[in-house]
């Protein structure tokens, strides 16, 4: 596609219910990464995927979160049992693998609200 | 793993002032340093970028600064209007085989008219 896209843009849900957010990356984009941004907040790193690598797994703030990638494509954050503090926007960027042209191109971003 | 420093957290300045963001980062390997741009609401967009192998990059009214040495790299922005009031996020790329990007926590720039 042209760009990354991100979905849902808009989610709310209920307090201790779990969500699924997904992300489709550039074709060819070997990398990417979910950010959490918390209002007037940065951005909070959850987890990094690069190829057949094992992912980077250091930035999921609890058990409760989980992401897959599938292969060089999709990836589906999960939050489980979801928390009033998991309202935030999450972000997805990918980008080309290593040296050259490395630049992370973002989504729009899913804005979850949990009530 | 890397860590990269953003300083100011918020920068106010008047029209037409300059405006200096800066970031340290910690992984002497760290090779690319992109800056983002995040206008409200919006999401973040790559404005400027610089290698190792460069110490000053300038585009029009943007430019950025490298210290390999200090590990510090900064953004400047001259002239600065009313839209460029967004938040700035640094990042710095390494990792070899495994690389990533690690960003800092952003600095909310206002521009007052």
């Amino acid at each position: 596609g042209a760009g990354v896209s991100q979905s849902p843009s808009n989610k709310v849900t209920e307090k201790g219910k779990d969500v699924e957010l997904r992300c489709d990356p550039i074709s060819g984009h070997t990398a990417l990464y979910w950010y959490r941004q918390r209002l007037g907040q940065g951005l909070e790193f959850l987890i990094y995927f690069q190829g057949n690598s094992a992912p980077d797994k250091s930035g999921l703030p609890s058990d409760r979160f989980s992401a897959e990638r599938t292969g060089e494509s999709v990836s589906t954050l999960t939050i489980q049992r979801t928390q009033q503090e998991d309202s935030a926007v999450y972000l997805c960027a990918s980008s080309l693998e290593g040296g050259g042209n490395t630049e992370a191109f973002f989504g729009q971003g899913t804005r979850l609200t949990v009530v | 793993g890397e860590n990269v420093e953003q300083h100011p957290s918020t920068l106010s300045v008047q029209e037409g002032d300059s405006a200096v963001i800066k970031c340290t980062y910690s992984d002497s390997a760290s090779n690319y340093f992109p800056w983002y741009k995040q206008e409200l609401g919006k999401r973040p967009q790559l404005i400027i970028d610089i290698r190792s192998n460069v110490g000053e990059k300038k585009d029009q009214r943007i430019a950025v600064t490298l210290n390999k040495t200090a590990k510090h790299f900064s953004l400047h922005i001259t002239e600065t209007q009313p839209e460029d009031s967004a938040v700035y996020f640094c990042a710095a790329g390494s990792g070899g085989s495994n690389y990533k990007l690690t960003f800092g926590k952003g600095t909310l720039l206002t521009v007052n008219p």
